[in-house]
C-alpha cells in the first residue's frame, strides 16, 4: 500500500515548455486534489476531482489543466510553463466518510521554471 | 477567494510545555476544518479535524477548539516534544474546496 505517489520528484523546465505531473493513489479514494506551495506560504488549490471523469477549478487554476481518466490517477498539465509556476506541487486524495474529508498527501514535486 | 490566516508565524516552546497555535478563518459557511503538520521536505500530514457543528475535539496529545462566533480555530499540543517541531497549517473546507493558512512554525527547545 503505497498511499499517494507523485512522479517526478524534481523537474526543471524552460519557459514555454510543457510537462505533465502524475499522481497515483491506491486507497480507492473518490476525491483527488492538486495544490501548489510557494515559499513561506500555505497550499493553494489548483484543481480537484470528485470522481473519475470529473474535474473542477480550484483557487488558482490558470495555466494548468487536469484529467482524471482513471479513479486512481490524477494528472496535472502545464501547457506553456512560466517562471511564476516555479513551486512545489502536492497531490492529495481523500475518501468521504460521512462528512469527514481526511486528505492524504503525496511527497511533492519540486518544479523550477527558468 | 477565501482566506485563512494565522496570528503568529513562529512559536517557540520549551520541551514538555503545552503549545497553542491559532488560526482565523474568513468564511462562516465553512463546514469542516483540519490541522496539518508539515515537516521539511515532506507533504502535509493530517493531525486532527473538526466539523462546524462541534466546538472541541480531542486526539492523542492534541485538541482542536472551534469558536464560530469569532471564526477562530486553535490547536493545542500537550507536553510538546522535539518531534513536534514542524510547520502547522489550518485549512477550512468551503464547497468542496480547501483553503489553507500560511502556517506557523513550531520550534521546540530542549
Amino acid at each position: 500500500n503505497a498511499g499517494v505517489t507523485q512522479t517526478p520528484k524534481f523537474r526543471v523546465l524552460k519557459t514555454g515548455q510543457s510537462m505533465t505531473l502524475l499522481c497515483a493513489q491506491d486507497m480507492n479514494h473518490e476525491y483527488m486534489y492538486w495544490y501548489r506551495q510557494d515559499p513561506g506560504m500555505g497550499l493553494r488549490l489548483i484543481h480537484y476531482s470528485v470522481g473519475e471523469g470529473t474535474t473542477a477549478k480550484g483557487e488558482v487554476p490558470d495555466g494548468y489543466n487536469v484529467s482524471r481518466l482513471k479513479k486512481q490517477n490524477f494528472l496535472l498539465g502545464l501547457e506553456s510553463a512560466a517562471p511564476s509556476q516555479t513551486s512545489v506541487y502536492f497531490c492529495a486524495s481523500s475518501s468521504v466518510r460521512g462528512q469527514i474529508y481526511e486528505q492524504y498527501f503525496g511527497p511533492g514535486t519540486r518544479l523550477t521554471v527558468t | 477567494g477565501e482566506s485563512v490566516g494565522l496570528h503568529l508565524p513562529t512559536l517557540s516552546v520549551q520541551e514538555g510545555d503545552n503549545s497553542i497555535i491559532n488560526c482565523a478563518y474568513s468564511n462562516s459557511a465553512s463546514d469542516y476544518f483540519i490541522w496539518y503538520k508539515q515537516e521539511s521536505g515532506k507533504g502535509p500530514q493530517f493531525i486532527i479535524d473538526i466539523r462546524s457543528n462541534m466546538d472541541k475535539r480531542q486526539g492523542q496529545r492534541v485538541t482542536v477548539l472551534l469558536n464560530k462566533t469569532v471564526k477562530h480555530l486553535s490547536l493545542q499540543i500537550a507536553a510538546t516534544q522535539p518531534g513536534d517541531s514542524a510547520v502547522y497549517f489550518c485549512a477550512e473546507r468551503f464547497f468542496n474546496k480547501f483553503y489553507f493558512g500560511s502556517g506557523t512554525k513550531l520550534n521546540v527547545k530542549p
